[in-house]
């Protein structure tokens, strides 16, 4: 799978938005952006995915660069149950279906 | 929303041992994965499922390692002579067929080797 760069952390207030980054300038025309999280304890959510249009879900917002070389997961108000590793993941086209897990961004929300 | 779902929550086993991990994957889901994740690691891809036979498989799914699929509903793992570091979480995934159907993930099975 195409490599992201993440921030290894990132912190954020309550109630404050969260804008987490993700570099993959090595995407291709195919490739997907896959976003997903995991929470203490629990296996990884899917969180919200998009090829080249920015896409809303009533988890989060994501927000694709137009050379989708980058793209932002925005967290529009955080709660303390935000507070996860959010992995960006490039979801190949073809007959790959898996996903390869990187090391993520640990964010956490101050109350 | 339909889940996945993985039985047992904790498993703890005698080295040597032969364990089976079980996944009731989203019923209109075609494709299962099995994941694993050794503590304070990354999330691990071991083995991909479709139409009853594998579609890929990591380095780490070597010949101790096998899945079926025994009925219409039910997904499994099987690790035939379990060792320490097998010692890990399993998760169990499932998707859709377009390619870029999101996984959805049970919470998995803490398995411990002793």
């Amino acid at each position: 799978d195409a490599k992201t760069t993440q921030p290894n952390s990132m912190e954020s207030n309550e109630e404050e938005p969260v804008h987490l980054p993700c570099n993959h300038s090595t995407i291709s025309g195919t490739d997907y952006i896959h976003w997903y999280r995991q929470l203490p304890s629990q296996g990884p959510e899917y969180v919200i995915h998009g090829l080249t249009s920015n896409v809303n879900n009533r988890m989060a917002s994501l927000a694709i660069a137009e050379d989708r070389k980058s793209s932002t997961l925005i967290l529009h108000r955080a709660t303390l149950r935000d507070a996860a590793v959010y992995y960006c993941i490039l979801k190949e086209g073809g007959s790959n279906y898996k996903l390869t897990f990187g090391k993520g961004t640990l964010l956490t929300v101050n109350p | 929303e339909p889940e996945v779902t993985q039985t047992p929550s904790h498993q703890v086993t005698q080295m040597g041992q032969e364990v089976i991990l079980r996944c009731v994957p989203i019923s209109n889901h075609l494709y299962f994965y099995w994941y694993r994740q050794i503590l304070g690691q990354k999330v691990e891809f071991l083995v991909s499922f479709y139409n009853n036979e594998i579609s890929e498989k990591s380095e780490i799914f070597d010949d101790q390692f096998s899945v079926e699929r025994p009925d219409g509903s039910n997904f499994t793992l099987k690790i035939r002579s379990t060792k320490l570091e097998d010692s890990a979480m399993y998760f169990c995934a499932s998707s859709g067929t377009a390619y870029n159907s999101p996984l959805h993930f049970g919470n998995g099975t803490r398995l411990t080797v002793t």
